[in-house]
């Protein structure tokens, strides 16, 4: 199975500020990579997907850049509503796989 | 818009079946050309793809769970299921249903999740 790593695990950071995660894949997965949000007690929510791609309805501040073993996830300018976890998601080959979890919190 | 719903047991006996279903509304299962997906999250932990049924009932489950899963789908009902057997307590985890992979190869509608615990 592909492994996908994210760094970092967990990220302090205030509203306005510009924060970048980082998800590496264990071999090339192309731009076969997506990225969701989760929030405590819900669901996780696409984002972003091939890597660049917003989801409909997501925030133009968020956007994701990458390909082959190593990806990023910009959140261009912090809002209240954005301070959950982050996982990165791969499909370039079965099974799917998601990252261990980037949890964003206000500092 | 398309809303998925799991439902089933809570607390499941050591050794004995999971089965939850996935209710699907504002949409139909049949003819969309959709994946519908189960994925798990233990608590306080990442996200695990167990498997994935099409509408006409073919299947590909996750190596490492392959050996107890079972999914079935009911294109009258609009449902599809999971049954997960001989459970431990390495099983307790919020259960999601999903729509996807999605040609996107993403998951783009998630139910709200249901705990099941695994304990006597």
């Amino acid at each position: 199975d592909i492994q996908l790593t994210q760094s970092p695990s967990f990220l302090s950071a205030s509203v306005g500020d510009r924060v970048t995660i980082t998800c590496r894949a264990s071999q090339g997965i192309s731009s076969y990579l997506a990225w969701y949000q989760q929030k405590p007690g819900k669901a996780p929510k696409l984002l972003i997907y091939g890597a660049s791609t917003l989801q409909s309805g997501v925030p133009s501040r968020f956007s994701g850049s990458g390909s082959g073993t190593e990806f990023t996830l910009t959140i261009s300018s912090l809002q209240p509503e954005d301070f959950a976890t982050y996982y990165c998601q791969q499909l370039n080959s079965y099974p799917p796989t998601f990252g261990q979890g980037t949890r964003l919190e206000i500092k | 818009q398309m809303q998925l719903q799991e439902s089933g047991p809570g607390l499941v006996k050591p050794s004995q079946t999971l089965s939850l279903t996935c209710s699907v509304s504002g949409g139909s299962i049949r003819g969309g050309g959709y994946y519908w997906s189960w994925i798990r999250q233990h608590p306080k932990k990442g996200l695990e793809w167990i498997g994935y049924i099409y509408d006409n009932g073919s299947t590909d489950y996750n190596a490492s769970l392959k050996s107890r899963i079972t999914m079935s789908v009911d294109t009258s009902k609009n449902q599809f299921s999971l049954k997960l057997s001989s459970v431990t307590a390495a099983d307790t985890a919020v259960y999601y249903c999903a729509r996807g992979p999605t040609a996107h190869d993403a998951f783009d509608i998630w139910g709200q999740g249901t705990m099941v615990t695994v304990s006597s």
